[in-house]
């Protein structure tokens, strides 16, 4: 079963910064939130991860609260070309775990 | 740019044909692994393997088999097609301390006709 909830749908405006939010109230001290999102017809596709501190890379930022019950990601400028589904997930630091998908937040960036 | 390849994007195939989707990643990762994805079922892990010549078996392994026998390629056969194969199958694969998340294929569309 997934540990994290999301909104089903959200839509964003391009050029505008789209925030996904994400709740994990369950999440234990070694496990890691991570992002993925996925494009119509492709794979998943990693995007970001943290562990308690904000996270920043070319694609996106990641803000997880003090208590690390719950988290956001942020895509500054968001394109078309992030319409996506996008996936909030815990794992643990290391070793083999099944991806547990939830349904997802489904971003619909219109022009 | 590291790669995960899925050999073929869409097949369509007859029941009872023997299929194989074949997947190859570039990274030197040690664990690879094949997931189905249907709608409202998220998801569903099939088959994994931790190193050449492992595997283990996931969620769903019933009508599935997997072959690694070098450890860039990981093959996923179906022994006898049928129409609930039809699927999107997903391949990826990790390294060793997974810090940085699982790399995925583009997924291969396959219809059992």
């Amino acid at each position: 079963d997934a540990k994290t909830t999301q909104p089903t749908s959200m839509d964003c405006a391009e050029g505008r910064a789209a925030n996904l939010p994400c709740n994990h109230s369950t999440i234990s001290g070694n496990e890691y939130v991570y992002w993925y999102r996925q494009i119509h017809s492709q794979g998943p596709q990693y995007i970001i991860h943290g562990l308690k501190n904000n996270e920043t890379n070319e694609m996106a930022s990641l803000i997880i609260t003090e208590d690390r019950k719950s988290s956001t990601l942020i895509l500054p400028h968001a394109t078309l070309r992030d319409t996506a589904v996008y996936y909030c997930i815990v794992l643990e630091a290391a070793g083999f775990q099944k991806l547990v998908f939830g349904t997802g937040t489904r971003l619909l960036v219109s022009p | 740019d590291v790669k995960v390849t899925q050999s073929s994007r869409y097949l369509v195939k007859r029941t009872g044909e023997k299929v194989f989707l074949e997947c190859v990643q570039d990274m030197d990762h040690e664990n690879m692994f094949w997931y189905r994805q249907d709608p409202g079922l998220g998801l569903r892990l099939i088959y994994f393997s931790y190193d050449v010549k492992m595997k283990e078996k996931g969620d769903i392994p019933e009508g599935y088999s997997v072959s690694r026998e070098k450890k860039e390629r990981f093959s996923l056969i179906l022994e006898s097609a049928s129409t609930n194969q039809t699927s999107m199958y997903l391949c990826a694969s990790l390294n060793g301390d997974s810090l940085y998340g699982y790399t995925f294929g583009s997924g291969t569309r396959l219809t059992v006709v």
